[in-house]
């Protein structure tokens, strides 16, 4: 099925573990992004891809980084994990419009505790 | 910078009441908005869009037109329906793809 693909959906590390959240898409999207949602907070963005080969931070990017090796995958690893970091956290992919317009579809998310 | 705000939820509504959503932006330039649907336990699914003063995006029911004059992009409703319980994210993004969202409308519709 044509989509993006998150894994793991559910995620408990320790504070100091490191770890990457997966996702992939299939739809030959070139914009590709990470966010994470918290309450009260709404979708705050980490990282976003332009193209593969090309990365840029977001709004919160620290604690974290990204790559683009390829068009399909865009990894976001958690180098030392703190509680702040617990939060859901999804991956959105989309046709480059220069304005949006594509239209993001959206990962069923991954649930990060840090403990 | 560029920001969204939207009302706070969440709202709770009857089956076939009526429905209205807040949101106003703060942009420059003439930024294209958006409202996502999130249902529980899943990513956000995009519902409607509007790209330029004046223009009415619709989808499933809901509506939203964009002015310019109150920079809002109000989403409403006519008639609820329980299936419409969800979270409502207004979005807007400039001149790249970056989309920002507000903080999100909690939606209930009770029978």
């Amino acid at each position: 099925n044509a989509g993006v693909t998150q894994t793991p959906k559910f995620q408990v590390l320790k504070t100091g573990q490191s770890m990457t959240l997966q996702c992939a898409q299939d739809m030959n999207h070139e914009y590709m992004s990470w966010y994470r949602q918290d309450p009260g907070m709404g979708l705050r963005l980490i990282h976003y891809s332009v193209g593969a080969g090309i990365t840029d931070q977001g709004e919160v990017p620290n604690g974290y980084n990204v790559s683009r090796s390829t068009t399909e995958d865009f990894p976001l690893r958690l180098l030392s994990a703190a509680p702040s970091q617990t939060s859901v956290y999804f991956c959105a992919s989309s046709f480059p419009s220069g304005r949006g317009l594509g239209g993001y579809t959206f990962g069923s998310g991954t649930r990060l505790t840090v403990v | 910078g560029n920001s969204v705000t939207q009302m706070e939820g969440p709202v709770t509504l009857s089956e076939e009441a009526f429905l209205t959503i807040n949101c106003t932006y703060t942009a420059t330039g003439y930024p294209s908005l958006f409202w996502y649907v999130q249902y529980p336990g899943e990513g956000l699914q995009l519902l409607l869009k509007a790209t330029k003063a004046d223009d009415k995006g619709s989808n499933k029911g809901f509506e939203a037109t964009y002015r310019k004059e109150t920079t809002s992009f109000h989403l409403e409703k006519g008639s609820v329906q329980v299936s419409d319980s969800a979270v409502y994210f207004c979005a807007l993004s400039g001149n790249t793809d970056k989309l920002i969202f507000g903080t999100g409308t909690r939606l209930q519709v009770f029978p």
